[in-house]
């Protein structure tokens, strides 16, 4: 099973509120990410976990924030959404980092 | 800066002809990745590649490392081959970096 679990597919959020949004993958992979997408624009890596190591992309370090309590489990959370958060939400997953990633099948926000 | 360029933008086939998209790179690529983006957004894995070729379908892919492309042929063009098709590479740092994208369109 390949497969990577997002929840909720769609999340409506007000600006100003925060937002958690879950993965999770039980293919036992060492390595979990997030990725945002908008339009016509390429996924932008946001984060990724290696085991328990966070590791956040300069661009987006203090707009974002994970946690991963054991391996199959990844979250992301923004503190206080704002319009430009609305996007595609995609979780990915790998073995080692080195290899074939998976993406889940995202999380629509928007942000009204 | 343009990591992975990915050419054309955009693509009008008719139905039931061939073409091939391309990725370059200027990071020194291990392992490659297509990928298809589907009408409500989801990436759909097409390829995984270390240098050489894999071949599925209509679809074949093709990774060369030394001279730093990727290349994904379709054959027979299908109406539902329409989409996004991206492709990625890694560098052995655990981060895939995406090209910029291929917008298909296949004409009956």
């Amino acid at each position: 099973d390949t497969t990577v679990k997002q929840n909720p597919r769609y999340k409506l959020a007000r600006v100003g509120k925060p937002v958690n949004l879950i993965c999770s993958q039980t293919m036992n992979h060492d390595t979990m990410y997030w990725y945002q997408k908008k339009p016509n624009q390429a996924p932008k890596l946001l984060l990724f976990y290696y085991d328990k190591i966070l590791n956040r992309e300069a661009d987006t370090f203090e707009k974002f924030q994970s946690s991963r309590p054991n391996n199959s489990f990844c979250s992301l959370y923004i503190g206080s959404a704002g319009l430009e958060y609305s996007a595609m939400y995609l979780c990915a997953s790998s073995r080692d980092g080195a290899t074939e990633v998976f993406f889940g099948k995202g999380t629509r926000l928007t942000v009204v | 800066g343009d990591k992975v360029k990915q050419s054309p933008s955009a693509l009008s086939l008719q139905e039931g002809t061939n073409s091939a998209l391309r990725c370059n790179f200027s990071i020194a690529a291990t392992t490659v990745q297509w990928f298809l983006q589907n009408p409500r957004g989801s990436l759909i894995n097409l390829f995984y590649l270390v240098p050489g070729t894999k071949e599925n379908g209509r679809l074949k892919s093709a990774f060369d490392s030394k001279e730093s492309y990727s290349t994904l042929h379709i054959r027979d063009a299908q109406l539902e081959d329409s989409g996004t098709y991206f492709c990625a590479a890694n560098n052995a740092g655990a981060k895939l970096t995406f090209g910029g994208g291929t917008r298909l369109t296949v004409r009956p």
